[in-house]
């Protein structure tokens, strides 16, 4: 089974300012890497797919990289509606496995 | 627009079953594989059981293998999920998600607003 594991559990930032969130897996996931935003009382959201490709809808300032065992979400400068938990995903394609990191709060500082 | 309405949450003793549904509307629903994710109160994700299409590929969480089974009815536009002997650390929101793909990539483009269960005596 592979386990998927954000860095840090909490991230304090102030609006404006950059943020960047770390998924690591352990093993390779080739880029079979997904983000996802969530805010209280709500459902997730798709941010990122394919480790890379936004979502539509999806603004600008959030971007992905990262292959293999590694990740990056980077938000490049922090609006009042970014502060939420955040969450990566792996697949594995046969049979159907999906795993979950344990999610990135971020918070204001 | 894509709509996924989930239901037959609710209270349940230890030990006995319950079954949810998932309504899809807005999409193609027997072109798209479809999948089930919980959270635990103030807990993170955890991805529960996927189906493809056409029933032909199955997957479940180690935590549920054999107590759970995920099906769907294309015919209807719905999903399920039987849960039998349950436990008090499957209590949580449960939400079906719709999976999308691009190219080789898969993720979970629609989500369902979630039906809460909760297993206690």
């Amino acid at each position: 089974e592979i386990v998927m594991t954000q860095s840090p559990a909490t991230l304090s930032v102030s609006p404006g300012e950059r943020a960047t969130l770390s998924c690591r897996a352990s093993q390779s996931v080739s880029s079979n890497l997904a983000w996802y935003q969530q805010k209280p009382g709500q459902a997730p959201r798709l941010l990122i797919y394919g480790a890379s490709t936004r979502a539509t809808g999806i603004p600008a300032r959030f971007s992905g990289s990262g292959s293999g065992t590694e990740f990056t979400l980077t938000i490049s400068s922090l609006q009042s509606e970014d502060f939420a938990v955040y969450y990566c995903q792996q697949y594995n394609n046969w049979p159907p496995l999906y795993t979950f990191g344990q999610g990135t709060k971020l918070e204001i500082k | 627009e894509v709509q996924l309405v989930e239901s037959g949450g609710g209270l349940v003793q230890p030990g006995r079953s319950l079954r949810l549904s998932c309504a899809a509307s807005g999409f193609t629903f027997d072109d798209y594989a479809m999948h089930w994710v919980r959270q635990a109160p103030g807990k993170g994700l955890e991805w529960v059981s996927g189906i493809s299409w056409n029933s032909g590929s199955i997957g479940y969480a180690d935590s549920v293998k054999g107590r759970f089974t995920i099906s769907r009815d294309n015919a209807k536009n719905s999903l399920y999920l039987q849960m039998n002997s349950l436990r008090a650390e499957d209590t949580a929101l449960y939400y079906c998600a719709k999976e999308g793909y691009s190219s080789s990539w898969y993720y979970f483009d629609y989500w369902g607003q979630g039906t809460l269960v909760t297993v206690s005596s």
